[in-house]
């Protein structure tokens, strides 16, 4: 079963740019997470898809970050524009029922 | 108070010595309880998934909750290099699949096993 693909794997990008981050699940999984985890500290929620609908969005900054998944599979994450304090990995998790698979995350620095 | 208190560590350990990770919470709505390994660079990986009070056993580890205390406990026995990473315990009130499926992760402890 093939895993939760992320890309890119690595973003740089100054102050006030913009970004993407792309999100393959699961195949199957109808649950989708973006998490937010900067360096020493535990991941932290972003958005819950549940197919095509946002569920939980309680904890994202919706002034410069907006997250879609058409179709209930695929989901992309934007930061318009960014700040310093964004430099974080971006993980993106699916679920089925009992617990969530992360896949391997998007390092994002800003300059 | 953070909802989810995890030693941060770091841990140093010989190999071949049982290794105790614990996490306490506040929020007594919790009731599925998880720990995530984090290798260096790479996503979490799902280890350990519980549901409510008692123990749970998978080979070399062991996830112990109580609910009364709100204190989760994973032990890892005969440690071994390849076990050092970051150690997350995460919980949530539902299963992953529900609108309570949202996980509240401790800030990870950072474990060595040296040979």
């Amino acid at each position: 079963e093939a895993g939760v693909a992320q890309s890119p794997r690595y973003k740089i990008i100054e102050k006030r740019q913009s970004v993407a981050f792309w999100c393959n699940p699961i195949s199957g999984h109808a649950t989708l997470y973006w998490y937010q985890q900067i360096l020493g500290q535990g991941p932290k929620l972003l958005i819950q898809f549940q197919n095509n609908g946002v569920v939980d969005d309680s904890q994202l900054p919706k002034d410069r970050f907006s997250a879609e998944r058409l179709k209930g599979v695929d989901s992309t994450l934007k930061i318009q524009p960014a700040k310093l304090e964004d430099s974080a990995v971006y993980l993106c998790a699916s679920s089925l029922d009992r617990g969530q698979y992360f896949g391997p995350g998007t390092r994002l620095t800003v300059l | 108070q953070k909802e989810v208190e995890q030693d941060p560590g770091p841990l140093s350990v010989p190999e071949g010595a049982i290794v105790s990770l614990n996490c306490t919470y506040s929020n007594s709505a919790f009731q599925y309880f998880m720990w995530y390994r984090q290798y260096s660079r790479k996503g979490p990986e799902l280890l350990m998934y519980t549901y409510s009070s008692g123990n749970k056993e998978d080979g070399r580890f062991t996830a112990q909750v109580d609910k009364s205390s709100k204190y989760i406990s994973l032990f890892i026995r005969d440690s071994q290099p390849s076990d050092s990473a970051t150690y997350l315990c995460a919980m949530s009130g539902g299963a992953g699949g529900t609108s309570y499926g949202k996980l509240t992760f401790g800030q990870g402890t950072i474990l060595t096993v040296h040979p």
